[in-house]
This record gives C-alpha cells, sequence and structure tokens, in this order.
C-alpha cells in the first residue's frame, strides 16, 4: 500500500489549501483511520485530524473551525480543506494510514508535500 | 488535550552507547503510545505501537516500555544510521498529539 499527496505548493494568505491523498495497493475502505499531519519547517509535528471510511471524523480542536477531511471511495483517496490560512499553516503536510487494532499507530505515511503561504 | 512532554530534547552518544528517550504524559492514556523516527527530508517512521510492541521490520535494539504517564523509548546500541530525530504521540483520545521530538546526534 503506498500514499501520494497531491502538491499545491503555494497558497494565498487567507485561501483555502487543498490537498489530496491517493491510496495505491490497498483500499480506502480498509478497517483503518486515514489521517493528516502537518510539520512546520523545522518544527515538530501537529496532528490534523483523520477519517474513517463511513465518514466519521475527528478533528484537532484547534483547527476545527477551518479544517474538512473527506473520504472518496470511488477515487480511492481522502482529502483535506483548510480555510482562510495564514502564514502559521505553512508547513509540510503529511497524509497517513492509521492501524486500528490493539492501539492506533500510523503504519504508513505518504512522503510529505510542501505548502507555502504566500501573496 | 493530553499534553506530552518529551525528554531530553537532544541528546549525543556514542556508537554502541544505550539511550533513552522519555515520554510524560499529562494524564494516564491506557499504554495508547507510539515511537516513530524521522530524518531529515522524510516522513515518520514507526517503530514502537502500544507502548511496547515493535513494528514489523524495525531492530531489536530498539525498545518500548512504561505504564501510566511514564513511558520509554531505548535504543541498546547505538548505531550510525539512528541519528534521527525521535517522537512519541498518544492516540488514547482526540487531539492524538506528539511530543516536541528528541534529536539524537552521534558524537
Amino acid at each position: 500500500v503506498q500514499l501520494q499527496e497531491s502538491a499545491p505548493g503555494l497558497v494565498r494568505p487567507s485561501g483555502t489549501l487543498s490537498l489530496t491523498c491517493a491510496v495505491s495497493g490497498g483500499s480506502v475502505r480498509s478497517s483503518s483511520w486515514w489521517g493528516w499531519v502537518r510539520q512546520p519547517p523545522g518544527k515538530g509535528l501537529e496532528w490534523i485530524g483523520e477519517i474513517y471510511h463511513t465518514g466519521t471524523t475527528n478533528y484537532n480542536p484547534s483547527l476545527k473551525s477551518r479544517v474538512t477531511i473527506s473520504v472518496d471511495k470511488s477515487k480511492n483517496e481522502f482529502s483535506l480543506i483548510l480555510t482562510s490560512v495564514t502564514a502559521a499553516d505553512a508547513a509540510v503536510y503529511f497524509c497517513a494510514r492509521q492501524a486500528s487494532t490493539t492501539s492506533y499507530y500510523f503504519d504508513l505515511w505518504g512522503q510529505g508535500t510542501l505548502v507555502s503561504v504566500s501573496s | 488535550d493530553i499534553q506530552m512532554t518529551q525528554f531530553p530534547s537532544s541528546l549525543s552518544a556514542s556508537v554502541g552507547d544505550r539511550v533513552t528517550i522519555t515520554c510524560r504524559a499529562s494524564q494516564t492514556m491506557n499504554n495508547y503510545l507510539n515511537w516513530y523516527q524521522q530524518k531529515p527530508g522524510k516522513a515518520p517512521k514507526l517503530l514502537i505501537y502500544g507502548t511496547a510492541t515493535l513494528q514489523s521490520g524495525v531492530p531489536s535494539r530498539f525498545s518500548g516500555s512504561g505504564s501510566g504517564t511514564d513511558f520509554t523509548l531505548t535504543i541498546s546500541s547505538l548505531q550510525l544510521e539512528d541519528c534521527a530525530t525521535y517522537y512519541c504521540q498518544q492516540t488514547y483520545s482526540v487531539p492524538r498529539t506528539f511530543g516536541q521530538g528528541t534529536r539524537v546526534e552521534i558524537k
């Protein structure tokens, strides 16, 4: 199974960031959650949110008013939308599979895509 | 939110040394604690999940332990390729928070 993020590159301040994570070699309908994590340049990891193939979502409260995660089973992909973007949203964005067995853990990651915020 | 405090923030050790990284949670979390390794320009890699279960393919020199609010990642014999930043993460509750990271350097 592989994950591949789309690459929007540059987003304008106050604009909307839109990313897609394509799942290959597996199915978004599997018994896994699918999530997004971001990492500002030189900083640590921040969990953004997750979705199950049924559409159930969980979001980081710090971003909840601006974030939407969705899944498209027909395209075998899931997506992240972040509105009202500011410079603080500039980061490498990773999509990841969150396995759910005896625990929850991100066992598979995309390579990450750098999002810059500038006018 | 469960806050994860990781320490030290960085360390320098010699090849062959035993290295321990600690992660402390602000509340108990039923051992839903994971460890990741991240090298520059790369995605994080899962090392340990559920406090102590070694992910498939990860060398046995990595081990995890702990309970309650205190957890540790141990590298029994540090190797050159272990130079990286290590993060803990709790997945007991939402948001699934990460520690601040520990940078491991080789002397």
